[in-house]
């Protein structure tokens, strides 16, 4: 497609249960980042895939979050045990060298 | 890469010249810089990028000194639909660190 796109783009779920969010990427782009935004926050950075490269998953807040992208192209953050405090959207950039375009984010809300 | 601070909020009137100041200390040689902006319930969108002195497109320009520790995104006669939140970027074509954003307000 064009641009990238996230989906599902609202999700509500309930306390405990996982939720899988998912990243199709602009088609080429070998890196793929995935930021979480609390309301009225700044974007805080998740994982980082390039290429075939072990990914960077500096950013992940606890072992109950975990992402994979499989064959270079989709990706998939997983949530698991959600808790109230994991509310925020999350968003998804692709790109090929400088410059990012990013998807519209999913807003997860946990009740 | 950079530890980048930003104004968090700033104020504007229709019609006026915005400048927002981005300060990235410990920039790279091999960092650009990249300016975005979002809009509530959006991802951010590409405004902007450069590597050193002046650059400009149909919606903004950059400027950036000599020594690259900073630069300033400058919105030429801004409308209300400018309101949003900008976000330097510093990157070095596999990673990048965002700022914290600027709330840019622009009143009637």
């Amino acid at each position: 497609g064009a641009g990238v796109s996230q989906s599902p783009s609202n999700k509500v779920t309930e306390k405990g249960k996982d939720v899988e969010l998912r990243c199709d990427p602009i088609s080429g782009h070998t890196a793929l980042y995935w930021y979480r935004q609390s309301l009225g926050q700044g974007l805080e950075f998740l994982i980082y895939f390039q290429g075939n490269s072990a990914p960077d998953k500096s950013g992940l807040p606890s072992d109950r979050f975990s992402a994979e992208r499989t064959g270079g192209s989709v990706s998939t953050l997983t949530i698991q045990r959600t808790q109230q405090e994991d509310s925020a959207v999350y968003l998804c950039a692709s790109g090929e060298g400088y410059g990012y375009t990013f998807g519209s984010g999913t807003r997860l809300t946990v009740v | 890469l950079a530890k980048i601070t930003q104004p968090i909020s700033m104020d504007s009137y229709e019609g006026q010249e915005v400048n927002i100041t981005c300060s990235h200390n410990n920039i790279a040689t091999n960092d650009y810089i990249t300016w975005y902006q979002q809009f509530p319930s959006q991802g951010p969108r590409f405004i902007i990028q450069g590597y050193k002195t002046k650059v400009t497109n149909e919606v903004a320009s950059l400027f950036i000194p000599a020594d690259r520790k900073s630069s300033t995104l400058s919105l030429p006669r801004v409308s209300l639909s400018d309101t949003a939140v900008y976000y330097c970027l510093v990157e070095d074509g596999q990673n990048f660190v965002f700022g914290p954003g600027t709330r840019l307000s622009v009143l009637p």
